[in-house]
């Protein structure tokens, strides 16, 4: 499975978008991009994933680049209990999740 | 969307003794469970694929006699964190798929445990 690098941190204003970016410019043509968080002491929650097209569901956006490269996750409306760590991860369908160190998103008040 | 349910969500034994920890799909019947491991302010790290009706498939460096896994429903998945010690102290998360989609793991809330 394709790596996967995020920047270790961000911070997002409640109520605004959070842009999370993934680089993964070693992914192949049937992997898919993951995006999954975890909340404090809690068990990951899935977010979102996509192969090639931009993908939208209730939680969040997902914006994959044309060469598949790197996307971004957008939470258009940030809220307070949107702060977790956010893993991009990159498989090929139904295979074991390998989790990177994420960012962790602070939304402030 | 789909549960899984973990139990016990916290425990704290005494070193040399053994803990088990139950995973269990409330709602959907999961043919195999992951079992993860996570230290403080760390990433989660595979620890083993649990297939009902045979054996599990360990990662690399995760001892098969020290982390019993047994699968033995189609609803559960049973951890057991056999001589504990204190360097096992960590927080233990499975998930499954809930098949035959295969588009997200459902988590469980995880069993943290700590010994002494």
């Amino acid at each position: 499975d394709a790596k996967t690098t995020q920047p270790p941190s961000m911070d997002c204003a409640e109520g605004r978008a959070a842009n999370l970016p993934c680089n993964h410019s070693t992914i192949s043509g049937n992997e898919y991009v993951y995006w999954y968080r975890q909340i404090h002491s809690q068990g990951p929650q899935y977010i979102i994933h996509g192969l090639k097209n931009n993908e939208t569901n209730e939680m969040a956006s997902l914006i994959i680049t044309e060469d598949r490269k790197s996307s971004t996750l957008i939470l258009p409306h940030a809220t307070l209990r949107d702060t977790a760590v956010y893993y991009c991860i990159v498989i090929t369908g139904a295979n074991n999740l390998f989790f990177g160190t994420g960012t962790r998103l602070t939304v402030i008040p | 969307g789909a549960v899984v349910s973990q139990h016990p969500s916290w425990v704290i034994c005494k070193s040399g003794t053994s803990v088990k920890i139950e995973c269990r799909s409330l709602d959907f019947q999961a043919t195999t469970m992951f079992w993860y491991r996570q230290f403080p302010k760390q990433s989660l790290m595979l620890m083993a694929t649990s297939n009902e009706g045979s054996k599990a498939t360990y990662e690399q460096g995760v001892e098969k006699d020290k982390f019993l896994i047994n699968h033995a429903s189609l609803t559960l998945s049973t951890l057991t964190v056999t001589s504990a010690h204190p360097e096992d102290s960590s927080f233990y998360i499975c998930s499954a798929y809930r098949e035959p989609s295969y588009n997200e793991q459902f988590f469980g809330p995880g069993t943290r445990l700590t010994v002494l």
